[in-house]
């Protein structure tokens, strides 16, 4: 069974960087993985941010922004804004299937 | 624009077998994959199953191969998700989401979800 495994938590002020990542347990992240990213605000249904590792579809904030790092896909916000504030999952394809990570809860503080 | 109306909340008996619905509206919906996720309590989403509307392709998650089919109905544009022999760990929020254009495009649009509770 493939996991895919995100930071827990980060804490982050407004207007500072922070990158989330996504790594795989069968090895390297690659593009054929299509990384995927999502935002999820408490009791709603998450929102499609990034596709295909760097896309943004046309609601995507130009702040946020995606990209493959050290293996792993990863996830920018450049910026951060108190709005920010989220619990963010990357999702991952293998072959058909596809796997979410664990998701990562961003605090802005 | 884009919609996908699901069905009600909904309580089950431990042993029982559900079965969700999600109404597309707002695109061709032969053209484009339909995810099925869920995201138990206080926990993350977990992806359930995708099918292809127009080949009727399907995929399914290695933990529930057997327990979850997913269909569609082209004639009502509506894609169905059936989950057997519930018990207490499937209570969660089911979520149906839209693929986009190409195969990297991955749920694009979602649904609102719908809660089960599964509970003797």
């Amino acid at each position: 069974q493939t996991v895919v495994t995100q930071e827990p938590s980060l804490t982050v002020s407004p207007g500072e960087t922070v990158t989330l990542t996504c790594a795989a347990s069968t090895g390297a992240v690659t593009s054929g993985h299509y990384p995927n990213w999502f935002q999820q605000n408490p009791g709603q249904a998450p929102r499609a941010l990034i596709y295909d590792t760097t896309n943004k579809h046309s609601w995507t904030p130009a702040r946020f922004s995606g990209s493959l790092l050290g293996g792993k896909a990863a996830l920018t916000l450049s910026g951060v804004r108190p709005e920010d504030e989220a619990e963010y999952y990357c999702l991952l394809l293998f072959g058909r299937a596809r796997v979410f990570g664990g998701g990562t809860k961003l605090t802005v503080l | 624009q884009v919609q996908l109306v699901q069905s009600g909340d909904e309580v089950k008996k431990p042993g029982a077998s559900l079965k969700i619905s999600c109404k597309a509206s707002g695109y061709s919906f032969r053209t484009y994959g339909i995810s099925w996720a869920r995201q138990a309590p206080g926990q993350g989403l977990e992806w359930m199953g995708w099918i292809n509307p127009s080949g009727g392709d399907t995929a399914y998650a290695q933990n529930l191969q057997g327990r979850v089919t997913v269909t569609t109905d082209s004639s009502t544009s509506t894609a169905h998700m059936e989950l057997r022999n519930l018990s207490s760990d499937d209570t969660a929020v089911y979520y149906c989401a839209r693929d986009g254009g190409d195969t990297a495009t991955v749920m694009q649009y979602w649904g609102r979800g719908t809660l089960v509770t599964v509970s003797s």
